[in-house]
């Protein structure tokens, strides 16, 4: 059974810095390509993030480039993602997801973890 | 960056009746179109990707259609538990984009 596990959230002040963290099992996590999705409260989707299944492709929304950075341990078969000067726009819950092969769409997904930026 | 345009932003349709979702692109995306079921308090859930294909496990009342520009999402006939928020997803070029969703709603 596929399982991704985020970690990491929390409430942090704007400027703040955050590394999120997401756990996989249950595939080879090392094949697929994965990705961070992020629905602020009452909103919808936004992709922020997308890593190729070796780490050497990444890919970043325009409201997020330049101040996260999306990596992977292969070996620990986790997936990060690095937060720096986090604003309160970036309040949401962030979902870990794995592609379905490739670079397809998520086809599994985490709960999420809470990211808050306020003082 | 490649905008998704969803319509209409809420359907109000009882169980039984069919519901027809569309998604709309700001530039061909081919045929790069998945579609996302999302439950309140829920991960989203994928649906169809590549416009056409449905998912591991996704019911054959689920279909899409559409290429290019204009997207369809199709549900033949709604089940009480399809009552749910939709969206779409291009995954033709960077950076990946949602449309903003539709809500299917119980009338």
């Amino acid at each position: 059974e596929v399982q991704l596990l985020e970690s990491g959230g929390g409430l942090v002040q704007p400027g703040g810095s955050l590394r999120l963290s997401c756990a996989a099992s249950g595939f080879t996590f090392s094949r697929n390509a994965m990705a961070w999705v992020r629905q602020a409260p009452g909103k919808g989707l936004e992709w922020v993030s997308g890593i190729s299944a070796g780490g050497s492709n990444t890919y970043y929304a325009d409201s997020v480039k330049g101040r996260f950075t999306i990596s992977r341990d292969n070996s620990k078969n986790t997936l990060y993602l690095q937060m720096n000067s986090l604003r309160a726009e970036d309040t949401a819950v962030y979902y870990c997801a794995k592609a379905l092969s490739g670079w397809q769409p998520m086809d599994y997904w985490g709960q999420g973890t809470l990211v808050t930026v306020s003082s | 960056e490649i905008v998704l345009t969803q319509s209409p932003a809420t359907l109000s349709l009882s169980p039984g009746e069919r519901a027809t979702l569309s998604c709309r692109a700001s530039q061909s995306v081919s045929g790069y179109l998945a579609w996302y079921q999302q439950k309140p308090g829920q991960a989203p859930r994928l649906l169809m990707y590549d416009a056409s294909n449905r998912a591991t496990g996704i019911p054959a009342r689920f279909s899409g259609s559409g290429s290019g520009t204009d997207f369809t999402l199709t549900i033949s006939t709604l089940d009480p538990e399809d009552f749910a928020v939709y969206y779409c997803q291009q995954h033709s070029s960077w950076p990946w984009t949602f449309g903003q969703g539709t809500k299917v709603e119980i009338k």
